[in-house]
């Protein structure tokens, strides 16, 4: 497909397990974004990533959450360890970077049920 | 700073009124700006775009409105629906990269 997609659309683990949270950004996409939704709030920033420079990480809640984005395309966010409250919606989203005034394209984000 | 787990403010609005969604940004290096729509269960989708050499834009039954004096932000919604009700977003982008930052969002709630 053309969009961003995001894998699996839900999940549910166990209290204490590790996660993987995948996102497959449109293809030639050189800027990655993950967000945290949790339900009826807005859009908690986790880490960005623009082409081969380091990424933003400052979002992240936790040395348990942790992403990478290999060979500029796909990306993974894993959350160790997890807790109840990462129970959330996890969004990428994904945008050119080149033209700058583009917007961001979302995926339908990864529903986090943690048990 | 980015929104964190706020709670979403709630605008309602009857059925063929107009609507104004506000939006404070942060950045005075922004120059380019978005509204997202978010309704449930899905991904926030693009409304309509800005940029800062602009004051207004309008698109189909949306428009928005810059003033960069006071970094705000509005989004206008002209006879609003029932389909129109979904949580809105504001986005300011700056840089070389254009990196987008999201604002809190309001839950748009239109009743009949």
């Amino acid at each position: 497909g053309a969009g961003v997609s995001q894998s699996p659309s839900n999940k549910v683990t166990e209290k204490g397990k590790d996660v993987e949270l995948r996102c497959d950004p449109i293809s030639g996409h050189t800027a990655l974004y993950w967000y945290r939704q949790s339900l009826g709030q807005g859009l908690e920033f986790l880490i960005y990533f623009q082409g081969n420079s380091a990424p933003d990480k400052s979002g992240l809640p936790s040395d348990r959450f942790s992403a990478e984005r290999t060979g500029g395309s796909v990306s993974t966010l894993t959350i160790q360890r997890t807790q109840q409250e990462d129970s959330a919606v996890y969004l990428c989203a994904s945008s050119p970077g080149q033209p700058r005034y583009t917007e961001a394209f979302f995926g339908q984000g990864t529903r986090l049920t943690v048990v | 700073g980015e929104s964190v787990g706020l709670h979403l403010p709630t605008l309602s609005v009857q059925e063929g009124d107009n609507s104004i969604i506000n939006c404070a940004y942060s950045n005075s290096a922004s120059d380019y700006f978005i509204w997202y729509k978010q309704e449930s269960g899905k991904g926030p989708q693009f409304i309509i775009d800005i940029r800062s050499n602009m004051d207004k834009r309008q698109g189909q039954r949306v428009t928005v409105l810059l003033n960069k004096t006071v970094k705000h932000l509005s989004l206008q919604i002209a006879a609003t629906q029932p389909g129109d009700s979904a949580v809105y977003f504001c986005a300011e982008g700056w840089g070389s990269w254009g990196k987008l930052q999201f604002g809190a969002g309001t839950q748009v709630v239109v009743t009949p």
